[in-house]
């Protein structure tokens, strides 16, 4: 059974740099499968922040592209996201989730638990 | 970027009642819209994938339709465990957009 965890600090300060790693169990991530970053801000909804796709393509929202990159890590079997200059409207829960296949437009089947980022000085 | 609405914003239902979910988007997709299902505290569930296609595992009383622009999901008897936010979500194009959900809550 695939299982994601993202990880992290859980407190960042504004202007500095976001790094979380998702790690994936029960599959191995060169496996033709996408695996994406999403966030949700408090009481909001689900805004998408980027996907790598087999064979290294990676797709940002424009709104966050200046700011994101999403790196595979296969020796340790995992996918990160880092973000730039962070601000309190960076203040989400980050869940990182796989896609249903390797292709570009397809669903989310598989889902980290979320892990709430909170940024304050 | 298309942009995804969802109706009603919230319902109150009972067990065993039948419900409707729409979902819009703002431009053509095809039938490349996902739904979700959010609980309080969790992740988001995949339910219904390609429109109309259920996920493994979802019981059968979800049901998806919908082409184009316009698209529901039903839920034949709702269940105790089925008061959630349920999410729409285009996969037609980048960037990969959500509807801002409709919560169904217990009458």
């Amino acid at each position: 059974q695939v299982h994601l965890q993202e990880s992290g600090p859980g407190l960042v300060k504004p202007s500095e740099t976001l790094s979380l790693t998702c790690s994936v169990s029960g599959s191995s991530i060169t496996n033709s499968f996408s695996w994406a970053w999403l966030r949700q801000h408090p009481g909001q909804g689900l805004e998408w922040i980027g996907t790598t796709y087999p064979g290294g393509s990676t797709f940002y929202n424009p709104s966050l592209q200046s700011r994101v990159a999403i790196s595979v890590d296969t020796t340790n079997n995992h996918f990160s996201l880092r973000q730039r200059f962070v601000t309190v409207a960076d203040t989400a829960v980050y869940f990182c989730a796989r896609g249903r296949s390797g292709a570009l437009l397809d669903a989310l089947d598989i889902w980290g638990q979320g892990t709430l980022v909170t940024v304050s000085s | 970027d298309i942009r995804m609405t969802q109706s009603p914003s919230s319902l109150s239902a009972s067990v065993g009642d039948r419900v409707t979910l729409t979902c819009r988007a703002t431009m053509y997709i095809g039938t490349n819209l996902n739904w979700y299902q959010q609980s309080p505290g969790k992740a988001p569930k995949l339910l219904m994938y390609a429109a109309s296609t259920l996920q493994s595992g979802v019981p059968s009383r979800f049901v998806g339709s919908g082409s184009g622009t316009d698209f529901s999901l039903t839920i034949s008897s709702l269940q105790p465990e089925d008061f959630a936010t349920y999410y729409c979500q285009q996969s037609y194009s980048t960037p990969f957009t959500f509807g801002p959900g409709t919560t169904v809550d217990f009458k």
